[in-house]
């Protein structure tokens, strides 16, 4: 049962433009959500977070957008860099409990 | 400071094997989690523990796995017997439920590979 989804497997953007990765849940207890980004080889590394009392968290040239009606949250990356290849992981928590992830989206930046 | 510690990062098997996984998390950090990496399902939590507890262990795919963790800075993943379908990237994490962000920080991963 996915909680946490990531539709698009991959987004391929161009250096310089704007990169903009989706995320839909279907629990609406989760009250807690985060971006994770990983290279090969290594483990995720936090990114970005949002508390569901926010709509928009911007944090330098990463903004992640929460939509609590549509269970809808994004992550945009302006302007995009060839060092932002990495696959990017959506994450939910209830509570500061447990953590679900989405199944990932490969970002290619081309220079 | 050293970050999540995972050993081995690599291991190779065969069918049938015991595997067991460890981690040592971050020293302070109450709470510790354990996924798995595959392509169809991404990054799957199979079992958390809070304080040394097991609170969730509802991801554990079957019987054959099995998670533990005796202190507060030690945990292991067990798998036995060991499936070619059990191939996958298992990563521990860790975090502090007390303060900061609630993030998780992750180790470097143990990937298995059962032939």
């Amino acid at each position: 049962d996915q909680q946490v989804k990531q539709n698009s497997p991959s987004l391929s953007v161009q250096e310089g433009r704007i990169s903009i990765l989706n995320c839909d849940y279907t629990n609406s207890m989760f009250d807690y959500f985060l971006w994770y980004k990983k290279y090969p080889a290594e483990g995720p590394t936090f990114l970005i977070s949002i508390s569901s009392i926010k709509d928009k968290n911007e944090d330098g040239r990463f903004t992640v957008f929460l939509n609590k009606s549509a269970k809808h949250l994004s992550l945009h990356i302006v302007p995009s860099q060839p060092g932002d290849s990495a696959v990017y992981f959506c994450a939910a928590s209830a509570g500061r409990n447990d953590m679900r992830f989405g199944a990932g989206t490969r970002l290619t930046v081309k220079p | 400071d050293a970050g999540v510690i995972q050993s081995p990062r690599h291991e190779v098997t065969e069918m049938g094997q015991e595997v067991t996984l460890r981690c040592k998390p971050i020293s302070g950090h109450n709470s510790l989690f354990w996924y798995r990496q595959t392509m169809m399902r991404g990054l799957e939590l199979l079992i958390y523990f809070n304080n040394n507890v097991p609170i969730d262990d509802s991801g554990m795919p079957e019987d054959r796995f099995s998670a533990k963790m005796p202190n507060a800075s030690f945990s292991t993943l067990k798998i036995q017997p060991s499936e070619p379908r059990d191939s996958a990237v298992y990563f521990c994490a860790s975090r502090n439920g007390g303060a900061g962000t609630g993030e998780l920080f992750f180790g470097e991963g143990s990937r298995l590979t059962v032939l």
